[in-house]
């Protein structure tokens, strides 16, 4: 079955740099990849998505890139900000529409 | 305002009483899932609905049960909790498909 492997799981960054977490999938029939920001005492919050259609999918600070290649793909967020602070979950999900969530990243934004 | 909201919100408990955690959403979805969070070891999907009356399993439905009478309610229903079921749960759900569109705020149980 799908596996899909999260890195890195603690991220501390500098206010105003970008952050960067990628996570690896092993099915290669999965087609479709959220991403969900969750805030403490918070449910996951779907941000960005990207099917395996496209490569780049960018919503103003937040981009995912998608390497079908190598299974692998990338939440980039650029100028990073206070409220960015949270725990990050990536996702794959394949035909049948079964969903697997990598095991998190907790992102610090420094002031 | 799109929601899905779960109740109780917290809830301690002893082995083998019975306990359900309702949850509603307001967005006529016909999708609705539910999952278990644990340290380490993320989220994990219980049971999910694709219509009313139409419930399956999902990756861990050991010990649980659901029903889906109406589109917009989906209880989570633990007929004899057991210490292992302590955890934080989700209700989630989506206009289709299995991905999830929207959670609840979490319901975290302590089961003693």
């Amino acid at each position: 079955g799908e596996n899909v492997e999260q890195h890195p799981s603690t991220l501390s960054v500098q206010e105003g740099d970008s952050a960067v977490i990628k996570c690896t999938y092993s099915d290669s029939a999965s087609n479709y990849f959220p991403w969900y920001k969750q805030e403490l005492g918070k449910g996951p919050q779907l941000i960005i998505d990207i099917r395996s259609n496209v490569g780049e999918k960018k919503d103003q600070r937040i981009a995912v890139t998608l390497n079908k290649t190598a299974k692998h793909f990338s939440l980039h967020i650029t100028e990073t900000q206070p409220e960015d602070s949270a725990v990050y979950f990536c996702a794959a999900s394949s035909e049948d529409d079964k969903i697997i969530f990598g095991k998190g990243t907790r992102l610090h934004i420094l002031p | 305002e799109a929601q899905v909201t779960q109740n109780p919100r917290y809830l301690i408990t002893v082995t083998g009483k019975k306990l359900t955690v309702t949850c509603s959403q307001n967005m006529n979805h016909e999708y609705m899932s539910w999952y278990r969070q644990d340290p380490g070891l993320g989220l994990r999907q219980i049971y999910y609905s694709m219509n009313v009356e139409v419930t399956d399993k999902g990756d861990v439905p050991e010990g649980y049960k659901v029903s889906r009478k109406e589109k917009r309610n989906f209880p989570l229903i633990l007929e004899s909790p057991s210490p292992n079921q302590t955890s934080l749960y989700f209700c989630a759900s989506s206009l289709t498909g299995r991905q999830p569109q929207h959670f609840g705020d979490g319901t975290r149980l302590s089961i003693l």
